[in-house]
């Protein structure tokens, strides 16, 4: 069974900052896609960015960016120019041919003004 | 593109009562959605695979009975929480995968149902 882990549970950064937030999974496919989803307060899951685990380079979507390991197994993501509006709970999410999404525990993000 | 609309936003009913949500993919077709629960602080748990045309799909542990799920149609999927118990209080929240292809989940903004 894949898993995923986020093993920080909370992390804060000053505004117009950059933070990094970390990611690594387990799987035996060869074939998957990996996902950031954003939980701000309003409980509205929306997805960040996106990876297709054949693709080599790395996704970018202006100021979010991924360091995708595949080897190491590892899918952080950089967020640049940290803004206000970036506090929330962030997911990292795995898909395979299942097409389940699994979900790391999560974690909470603060940006501080 | 790719919204999903979640009807109710909010409910709360008595203890016995069913209860409908409504997912509803606005602006493509979707032969698959996904029903999640999610409580406070905690990341999301898989209840049930909705299939349009097709038995839903449930994940262990949760009861076919109970949460009735029906795909009826490419943008519609709904979940009814039947003879609903404080224990069912929570927040759920749909998703749904874009049947022209890719991996991608779209999530509806979620209903938080509260059982007196």
């Amino acid at each position: 069974a894949q898993t995923v882990t986020q093993s920080q549970p909370e992390m804060s950064v000053q505004e117009a900052e950059t933070v990094t937030l970390s990611c690594t999974y387990d799987t035996s496919e060869s074939n998957y896609y990996l996902f950031w989803y954003k939980q701000p307060p309003s409980r509205q899951m929306i997805l960040v960015i996106r990876q297709e685990a054949y693709k080599q380079q790395n996704a970018t979507e202006n100021r979010f960016s991924v360091n995708f390991q595949k080897a190491a197994k590892s899918f952080s993501l950089k967020i640049s120019d940290s803004q206000l509006g970036d506090t929330a709970m962030y997911f990292c999410a795995y898909t395979g041919a299942n097409s389940k999404l699994t979900f790391g525990k999560g974690i909470t993000l603060s940006v501080r003004p | 593109g790719a919204v999903v609309s979640q009807h109710p936003s909010r409910v709360i009913c008595k203890s016995g009562t069913s209860v409908k949500i409504e997912c509803r993919s606005l602006d493509f077709q979707a032969t698959t959605m996904f029903w999640y629960r999610q409580f406070p602080k905690q990341s999301l748990m898989l209840m049930a695979t909705s299939n349009e045309g097709s038995k839903a799909t449930y994940e262990q542990g949760v009861e076919k009975d109970k949460f009735l799920i029906n795909h009826a149609s490419l943008t519609l999927s709904t979940l009814t929480v039947t003879s609903a118990h404080p224990e069912d209080s929570s927040f759920y929240i749909c998703s749904a995968r874009d049947s022209g292809g890719g991996q991608t989940q779209y999530f509806g903004p979620g209903t938080r149902l509260l059982v007196l």
